[in-house]
């Protein structure tokens, strides 16, 4: 059983195109992370839900747009992709601060 | 605000030497902390935390790492490298209150030379 999965595992689009990344956790987790990993590997927090409610918002572009339909589902959606938004991004799930995080096996999104 | 220095972007030792990696913090309130393993092209798999209580903190595939709260630190070790422990490793660190969010150190490259 997939602990935390995302779709598609590879995304190559071009320039200007609109794409969205699904992220599911069976956890029963009540809160989902989106983390950018950059080509140094460094990952950096985009947003945090917490049963539905956005509770962290990273100064990431406005371009960039979460969606949780529910506690075990948060996708993102990126409307005008630029060649700097190539990264693997992860989704993750924990109960809470005191727990570890799961993450996803991420996302390769490569944009042209 | 909390964030995470790892001391060293790459090492390499030799299999069965010991394996230490060095990660400091800081924290404006009491810390949670934490190492992942990240193998190529894979997602994040915890390797061991520390929340409170006992200091030193036992993990997966033989690792351990002790808070030091005077130091601000949370080293990793492993008595004996295995090629398999061949992986980028990341320390990371949330508070205990406030915002929900792991702040990950850049990463250390650990390589196994046989």
């Amino acid at each position: 059983d997939t602990a935390v999965s995302q779709t598609p595992k590879y995304l190559v689009t071009q320039m200007g195109n609109d794409k969205s990344i699904k992220c599911e956790q069976n956890l029963g987790h009540d809160t989902m992370y989106w983390y950018k990993q950059d080509s140094k590997k460094f990952l950096k927090i985009m947003f945090s839900y917490n049963n539905k409610e956005l509770i962290i918002n990273e100064t990431v572009p406005n371009r960039f747009s979460p969606k949780s339909p529910d506690k075990a589902h948060l996708n993102l959606h990126i409307n005008s992709l630029e060649l700097g938004d190539s990264a693997v991004y992860f989704c993750a799930s924990s109960q809470n601060a005191a727990h570890e995080q799961y993450f996803g096996p991420g996302t390769r999104l490569t944009v042209t | 605000a909390q964030s995470v220095t790892q001391l060293g972007s790459h090492v390499s030792v030799s299999e069965g030497a010991l394996v230490l990696l060095r990660c400091n913090y800081s924290s404006s309130v009491p810390p949670y902390l934490f190492w992942y393993v990240q193998y190529p092209n894979q997602g994040l798999q915890l390797l061991l935390k520390y929340t409170t209580g006992a200091t030193l903190v036992k993990g997966i595939n033989g690792f351990e790492a002790e808070f030091k709260k005077s130091e601000t630190s949370f080293h990793l070790t492993k008595p004996s490298a295995h090629m398999s422990d061949a992986a980028e490793y990341f320390c990371a660190v949330s508070g205990s209150r406030g915002a929900q969010k792991l702040v990950f150190g850049q990463g250390t490259r650990l390589t196994i030379n046989p």
